[in-house]
C-alpha cells in the first residue's frame, strides 16, 4: 500500500470548513484513498474512500486531484465534536484484504 | 443494530502471563482484523481472519495468534506477555472480498505490569 503524508496537527474555528490534505505521491491506480478519524478513547470511524472522483457524504467530502497524487477531506462545518485524529489510509480496491496501514494522522483539533 | 463489542474493556496482566480478547462483528460482516495500538501512535495491523483461516498477518511474533468461530466472532491470544505489550487492542470488522469500509470497536486496554 502507498504511504502517505499528513500535517502533524491542525487548528479549525468552530463553524468553519477544516481542509485537511494529505498527499500520496505513489499511488497507483487500484489504489483508493481512504479516511478515518479517530475521537479519544475510541475506535477509528470510517469517513469515506474514493478512487479519482470526488466524494460526498452526509459527515465529509473527499476531493482528489486529478493525478490522484493528492486528496483533501472537506468537513463543511466544524463543531467540537470533530476534534480527533484524522487518518488518511491509501488501500488497494477490488476484492483486496480489509488491511488499513495507519501512519500517524492530523490531529485536528476545533476551537470555540 | 450492534456494531463491533470488545470485551473486557480494560484488563491488567503481568508479564509472562497470556491474555485472550474477544470480538464480535457487526452484524452480516465475515470478516475480523486485529490491531494494536500503542500510546500515540496510530494503529498497527495484527491479522486478518476470514472463513475461520488466517488470511494476512502483520509484523508481529508468533506469541501472537487468534481464532474465528463459525459465527465469524473472533479471539485475539497473547502469550509469554512483555510490557511492550501494553496498548490498546481494537478489532474491526467488514465484509470480505469487498472494497467497503470497516467498523471498529472501542477497544480492549491492556496494561502488562
Amino acid at each position: 500500500d502507498a504511504k502517505t503524508t499528513q500535517p502533524t496537527s491542525m487548528d479549525c474555528a468552530e463553524g468553519r470548513a477544516a481542509n485537511l490534505p494529505c498527499n500520496h505521491s505513489t499511488i497507483s491506480g487500484n489504489e483508493y484513498v481512504y479516511w478515518y478519524r479517530q475521537i479519544h478513547s475510541q475506535g477509528p470511524q470510517y469517513i469515506i474512500h474514493g478512487l479519482k472522483n470526488n466524494e460526498t457524504n452526509e459527515m465529509a467530502s473527499l476531493i482528489i486531484t486529478e493525478d490522484r497524487k493528492s486528496s483533501t477531506l472537506i468537513l463543511p462545518h466544524a463543531t467540537l465534536r470533530d476534534t480527533a485524529v484524522y487518518y488518511c489510509i491509501v488501500r488497494a480496491g477490488g476484492t483486496s484484504y480489509g488491511k488499513l496501514t495507519f501512519g500517524q494522522g492530523t490531529i485536528l483539533t476545533v476551537h470555540p | 443494530d450492534a456494531g463491533v463489542t470488545q470485551s473486557p474493556t480494560h484488563l491488567i496482566k503481568t508479564r509472562g502471563q497470556q491474555v485472550t480478547l474477544r470480538c464480535s462483528p457487526k452484524s452480516g460482516h465475515d470478516t475480523v482484523s486485529w490491531y494494536q495500538q500503542a500510546l500515540g501512535q496510530g494503529p498497527q495491523f495484527i491479522f486478518q481472519y476470514y472463513e475461520e483461516e488466517e488470511r494476512q498477518r502483520g509484523n508481529f511474533p508468533d506469541r501472537f495468534s487468534g481464532h474465528q468461530f463459525p459465527n465469524y466472532s473472533s479471539e485475539l491470544n497473547v502469550n509469554a506477555l512483555l510490557l511492550g505489550d501494553s496498548a490498546l487492542y481494537l478489532c474491526a470488522s467488514s465484509l470480505g472480498g469487498h472494497n467497503t469500509e470497516a467498523f471498529f470497536g472501542q477497544g480492549t486496554r491492556l496494561t502488562v505490569v
